[in-house]
């Protein structure tokens, strides 16, 4: 399918190293984070959440970590694989706001 | 179903015509949502509903957009008088509650107009 986002910001690893996106939020009320997936021809799926009151979470191979103080959230993909080339969004929620709020997000690209 | 199912998948339509995109939530799923995802942007909000509620439509570009969702389940977002502006991708959500445990998406609908 076509590539979304052709103009989004890019990170490129090499296959088996670490790789962080970053993300930076603008509603300090925000109190839950949400990391997407999207692959190409794809709706986004869900990775892993956190809510405002952690500042780490793991999941498999991934990690969440949440900085309030400067409104900066990151997703840690460990050992990354071919699998994980996609555009990665964050998502920002306001307790009793009716909607997720998506970042920008962020292509990764698996060097093999 | 299994997931968000939305149709078609790809529509392409002619300036000036009007279109109707299906979503079809999963079952049991009480909050719809409806975003635009254009080349090179993230995803813009456009609708949502909740249960019985009337619909959060903040998100609309213009009174050319509208949407309803029948029953609680089935949502159609239409589009009229399309613009080339309008095509993108449309993707449909849906959750158990309001934006608290994550969506999960169809694949969307993607809309060329000519």
């Amino acid at each position: 399918g076509e590539s979304v986002g052709l103009h989004l910001p890019t990170l490129s690893v090499q296959e088996g190293d670490n790789s962080i996106i970053n993300c930076a939020y603008s509603n300090s009320a925000s109190d839950y984070f949400i990391w997407y997936k999207q692959e190409s021809g794809k709706g986004p799926q869900f990775i892993i959440d956190i809510r405002s009151n952690m500042d780490k979470r793991q999941g498999q191979r991934v990690t969440v970590l949440l900085n309030k103080t400067v409104k900066h959230l990151s997703l840690q993909i460990a050992a990354t694989q071919p699998g994980d080339s996609a555009v990665y969004f964050c998502a920002e929620n306001t307790g009793g706001a009716q909607k997720l709020v998506f970042g920008q997000g962020t292509r990764l690209t698996i060097n093999p | 179903g299994a997931g968000v199912s939305q149709s078609p998948s790809n529509k392409v339509t002619e300036k000036g015509k009007d279109v109707e995109l299906r979503c079809d939530p999963i079952s049991g799923h009480t909050a719809l949502y409806w975003y635009r995802q254009s080349l090179g942007q993230g995803l813009e909000f456009l609708i949502y509903f909740q249960g019985n509620s009337a619909p959060d439509k903040s998100g609309l570009p213009s009174d050319r957009f509208s949407a309803e969702r029948t029953g609680g389940s089935v949502s159609t977002l239409t589009i009229q008088r399309t613009q080339q502006e309008d095509s993108a991708v449309y993707l449909c959500a849906s959750s158990l509650a309001q934006g608290r445990y994550g969506y999960t998406f169809g694949s969307g609908t993607r809309l060329t107009v000519v």
